[in-house]
């Protein structure tokens, strides 16, 4: 059965501390990666799609990357306004529904 | 706004009641999908439809739950004989499928309160 898990829960960052969220899937075939951006009280945004390892995606200060069992999301340098939750999904071979990990929370201090 | 569209933005309702909630999608998307969250959680999956037709149900989806998709387009979910547990966002997504291209976005939701 497809399963997302994604890590830490929660992290806590200074403005301009850069880290990375860890998004670790199994998977029967992936047909898609996806990474949102949720605010509270609102619906998924998306933020990028990656298909195959190796691949990488980059808007403003999140780069995403992919490997054959995880991906990842870099924030580089963030501002108190990329605070949200972050979520991973992914589409299998049989191309139906996404399955959603937990999220991480992500809160920027000024 | 060509964005997906969910109304009611919130619904309060007594438990055993019924609800329904609407979601247009964006124009020409053949994929329709509803999920539910709840607090901390990820969405969690409940049906989706290619263009008409109803393709997969959760096998956690109660009996309750019924969903529709008249001519492709616009898609109701109703849940029948509300209960506590059903208080929850209820998120709407569409997507244009192909190959090439299997991403889905997102309404704001309709956030339910079952007292």
């Amino acid at each position: 059965e497809d399963q997302v898990t994604q890590s830490p829960e929660a992290l806590r960052l200074q403005e301009g501390e850069s880290s990375s969220l860890n998004c670790s899937y199994t998977v029967s075939g992936l047909r898609g990666l996806f990474w949102y951006r949720q605010d509270p009280g609102k619906g998924p945004e998306f933020l990028f799609t990656l298909y195959s390892a190796g691949e990488e995606k980059e808007k403003e200060r999140l780069k995403a990357t992919l490997t054959k069992k995880e991906s990842f999301l870099h924030i580089t340098a963030p501002k108190p306004e990329d605070s949200a939750t972050y979520l991973c999904a992914v589409r299998d071979s049989s191309a139906s529904k996404i399955i959603f990990g937990s999220g991480t929370r992500l809160s920027i201090r000024p | 706004d060509t964005g997906v569209s969910q109304d009611p933005r919130h619904k309060i309702t007594k438990r055993g009641q019924n609800v329904t909630f609407r979601c247009d999608p964006i124009s020409e998307h053949n994929r329709l999908y509803w999920y539910r969250q709840t607090l901390g959680q990820g969405p969690e999956f409940l049906t989706y439809f290619q263009n008409e037709a109803q393709l997969e149900k959760s096998r956690l989806l109660s009996d309750r739950f019924s969903a529709e998709r008249p001519k492709g387009s616009f898609s109701t979910l109703e849940i029948q004989r509300t209960e506590q547990g059903d208080s929850a966002m209820y998120l709407c997504a569409s997507s244009y499928y192909t190959e090439m291209n299997t991403e889905a976005f997102f309404g704001q939701g309709t956030r339910l309160t079952v007292v």
